[in-house]
């Protein structure tokens, strides 16, 4: 069965500085998709980015990437000048082609500090 | 562009009350629809989804049910609420395809007494 895996519950950054959320997963699918979601306070899930396992360029979204290693099964994301705005909840989450269910990690706490 | 509401935000209802939690999707046709639930503290556990009216798969048996009526609208109901219900619910929708991203609504809070 697919897990996804966040070892980190929570994570603390000052503002304009860089930070790093580990996401691991476990499949024995070779094709599949990869997010991050960010929830904040009013917990609406919101998609951060996305990754396709077959590219094996890592994702970008301005101050967001993310470093797929997909042997080690890991994806991690990078927060960039990271902003207060960007305290919230972050999950890693897993999905197949044409399956209907995204598998959530438990999620990081990320804080920011002014 | 394509936007996704529910409601109520907030519901408190006593244990084995019914349910009615409505989701609608506009600005786009036959999407995938989906109800998650999110205990406190936790991830998010699909429970319904839906590729067409009156097309529902379950993915965790339990005392919930969806519908959905027509093409943009899913409903979650419970003919009878347990504490265990307690949660926040999230609707979601997608295209219909194999890559597409689910995009998710602002979520019901229900407290069940």
């Amino acid at each position: 069965a697919q897990t996804v895996t966040q070892s980190q519950p929570e994570m603390s950054v000052q503002e304009a500085e860089t930070v790093t959320l580990s996401c691991t997963y476990d499949t024995s699918e070779s094709d599949y998709y990869l997010f991050w979601y960010k929830q904040p306070p009013s917990r609406q899930m919101i998609l951060v980015i996305r990754q396709e396992a077959y590219k094996q360029q890592n994702a970008t979204e301005n101050r967001f990437s993310v470093n797929f290693q997909k042997a080690a099964k890991s994806f991690s994301l990078k927060i960039s000048d990271s902003q207060l705005g960007d305290a919230a909840m972050y999950f890693c989450a897993y999905r197949l082609p044409f399956a209907d269910k995204l598998i959530f990690g438990t999620g990081t706490r990320l804080q920011v500090f002014p | 562009s394509q936007t996704i509401h529910q409601w109520p935000a907030t519901l408190v209802q006593p244990v084995g009350s019914p349910l009615s939690l409505e989701c609608t999707v506009e600005g786009t046709s036959n999407p995938n629809l989906y109800w998650y639930r999110q205990a406190a503290g936790r991830g998010l556990q699909l429970l319904f989804y839906s590729v067409g009216i009156g097309q529902i798969s379950s993915e965790v048996p339990q005392n919930l049910s969806a519908s959905r009526p027509q093409d943009r609208q899913f409903i979650l109901s419970s003919k009878k609420l347990l504490l265990s219900d307690s949660g926040f619910y999230l609707c979601a929708w997608s295209v219909q395809g194999g890559a597409e991203t689910q995009y998710f609504g602002p979520g019901t809070r229900l407290l069940v007494l």
